[in-house]
């Protein structure tokens, strides 16, 4: 495709299950990031993947939240243990390069809830 | 204390006002700013980006930024309702690990 594929749309799990959020990134595109979107909270930053680097993982809240990037393409954000407050759009953009005045093209998120 | 803040709005403004959008940061090292639009159950899309200090202007958008003041401003002349969206403004230091968000405006323009 031509954008940011994120699958799937819309996430209904119960608390404490485990849940896997899927990115396919722009063909090409070397740097991918993870945000979450709470209402009135703006857009958090989670993690950040550059090539081959070893990515950001700072803006993560807790030890439940990871993230891989396998092949330098297709990233997985895992959340262990779901809680309520998890509740929120997941958005993964990415970018061609690590040069900033390269547009980050966003998907079109992950809503997740958590009952 | 967040380092950016922006007015959640709502902002309801007439077809054809002008519209002004602002942000204050506090980093001093962010060089590259941005303006994105989201629509309603939509990803964010970039509108605007401004390296520095300085105006530009793409069609009906002109983008400020004064970083003296650490205050940028997004306008947005003959407002129309297609307009009506969140708007973000996005920051990023040289490093260019992330980009840092505030909270988004949302704007109305009533027909």
């Amino acid at each position: 495709g031509a954008g940011v594929s994120q699958s799937p749309s819309n996430k209904v799990t119960e608390k404490g299950k485990d849940v896997e959020l899927r990115c396919d990134p722009i063909s090409g595109h070397t740097a991918l990031y993870w945000y979450r979107q709470s209402l009135g909270q703006g857009l958090e930053f989670l993690i950040y993947f550059q090539g081959n680097s070893a990515p950001d993982k700072s803006g993560l809240p807790s030890d439940r939240f990871s993230a891989e990037r396998t092949g330098g393409s297709v990233s997985t954000l895992t959340i262990q243990r779901t809680q309520q407050e998890d509740s929120a759009v997941y958005l993964c953009a990415s970018r061609r390069g690590q040069v900033l005045n390269t547009e980050a093209f966003f998907g079109q998120g992950t809503r997740l809830t958590v009952v | 204390q967040k380092e950016v803040e922006q007015d959640p709005g709502p902002l309801s403004v007439p077809e054809g006002a002008i519209v002004s959008l602002n942000c204050t940061y506090s980093n001093s090292a962010f060089q590259y700013f941005m303006w994105y639009r989201q629509y309603s159950r939509k990803g964010p899309e970039l509108l605007m980006y401004t390296y520095s200090s300085g105006n530009k202007e793409d069609g009906r958008f002109t983008a400020q930024v004064d970083k003296s003041s650490k205050y940028i401003s997004l306008f947005i002349r003959d407002s129309q309702p297609s307009d009506s969206a969140t708007y973000l403004c996005a920051m990023s230091t040289t490093s260019g690990s992330r980009l840092t968000f505030g909270e988004g405006t949302q704007l109305t323009v009533n027909p």
